[in-house]
Parts: structure tokens; sequence; C-alpha cells
């Protein structure tokens, strides 16, 4: 399945670094979403964006910063990030954002580790 | 109070079981429910959606109560490939914003 592609699917980092996530969905959809999974809690949505519009910021520390080009693609940026960041960030888009029964299509994730 | 609340198991059953897992919600302005399958180290997918009539896909039985603000999936004739990560997931309000629970872990074994 290749609906939904981010890469890479594994990074690790230290906090110094820059360094930034990729994902791409391939499904004609309309929104996007970043989505982070800790070990042990329940995935916490980041950001969302709608027509490459930013429709939802979830109170993400700003060493964290979404880009999305166009409704295809989206990014995260990421700098000086802590070791409690180390998680997997998932992408995944749906049809619309607005509608409340769109079903979200997730990517594989990328499984970020800061040291 | 948690917005989603799952027991985060495990549930072990042999195959063949019936197995029921039960979520409950917080945010009675919800309109959307679902379930999403998590396998180790996957990401999740949509395992079915849950209508107020309830509804069911193969073995697959999906229940709303909205009084109680609670969801429930029931899954019969286990396999072994059942065995992933259930999750229960509401939308938060009038849009797309999904909150999910932390999952509920099942294990059937031979």
């Amino acid at each position: 399945e290749t609906g939904v592609t981010q890469t890479p699917r594994h990074l690790v980092m230290g906090m110094t670094n820059k360094k930034s996530l990729k994902c791409e969905q391939h499904l004609g959809h309309n929104a996007m979403y970043w989505y982070k999974q800790s070990a042990k809690k329940p995935l916490e949505l980041m950001f969302v964006y709608s027509l490459e519009e930013r429709v939802e910021n979830n109170s993400v520390p700003s060493r964290f910063s979404p880009e999305c080009p166009n409704s295809s693609h989206l990014f995260l940026h990421l700098h000086t990030l802590q070791p409690e960041d180390s998680a997997l960030y998932l992408c995944a888009s749906s049809q619309d954002s607005g509608t409340v029964s769109d079903t979200q299509y997730f990517g594989p994730g990328t499984r970020l580790t800061v040291l | 109070r948690k917005e989603v609340e799952q027991d985060p198991g495990p549930f072990n059953v042999p195959e063949g079981a019936t197995v029921a897992f039960n979520c409950t919600y917080s945010n009675s302005a919800s309109q959307s429910f679902f379930w999403y399958r998590q396998d180790c180290r996957k990401e999740p997918k949509l395992l079915m959606s849950v209508y107020s009539s309830g509804n069911e896909d193969g073995r697959f039985t999906a229940q709303l109560n909205r009084a109680s603000q609670y969801i429930s999936l029931l899954i019969r004739d286990s396999k072994l490939s059942d065995s992933a990560t259930y999750l229960c997931v509401v939308n938060r309000d009038a849009g797309n914003m999904l909150t999910f629970g932390g999952g509920t872990r099942l294990m059937v074994k031979p």
C-alpha cells in the first residue's frame, strides 16, 4: 500500500541537529495531519492542514515547524529537539478536514530517536 | 479524566474465542466514532466506523451507546491474525480532529 508515504522511516539525531520529515499522499486528498505516538501514550494530534492552510496547531512546541507546500506534501521541520521528543511520527491524510466521517489514512511513520 | 479511555489489556484469548473491548469517551459533542487496528511497529488502519444503530462487518460488531458515552467492539471466532492493538477513536468536534484512546492489546493464541 503506497497511498501515504513517509521518509525517512528511521532517524537518529542529536539535540543540536536540524532535520526534516517528509510525507506524501497519492490519494488526491485535501487534508493532511501530523501525529506523535510516544511509548505507552495515545496518538496525539500535532498539526492539521486543509488545502495547504494550517487549521489546527495543537499546542506543539516551536521546535516543531510544519510546512505544507501543496496538498500532496507535508513536512515537519525539527530543530533543537529534546530526548523526550523521541517517538513515532505519523502522517495521515483525508479527503477533507471538516467532514466528521472522513477516513484518515496513515503513512508508515518515522521512528525518531533524539540523543 | 482521559478523553478516550480503554483497558490496555493485554487480552490473551485462544483461537476461536469471542472477545469484547470497551471504550468510554468524555466529550458528549462527539459525532463520529471508529475502531482502528494497529499492528506492532506499523501504522493505524481503519477497522470500522461505529454507527448509532450498531454495525457488523464479518466477525466484527461495533456498538455505540451515546447516553452512556460508550463504544464496544466484539470479535467472534478469533484468528491468530487478529492479534494487534485496537484503538478507539472519537472525533473531537464538528471537524475531523480525532482523539485516540491508548489502545487495547489483543493476543490470540493457538
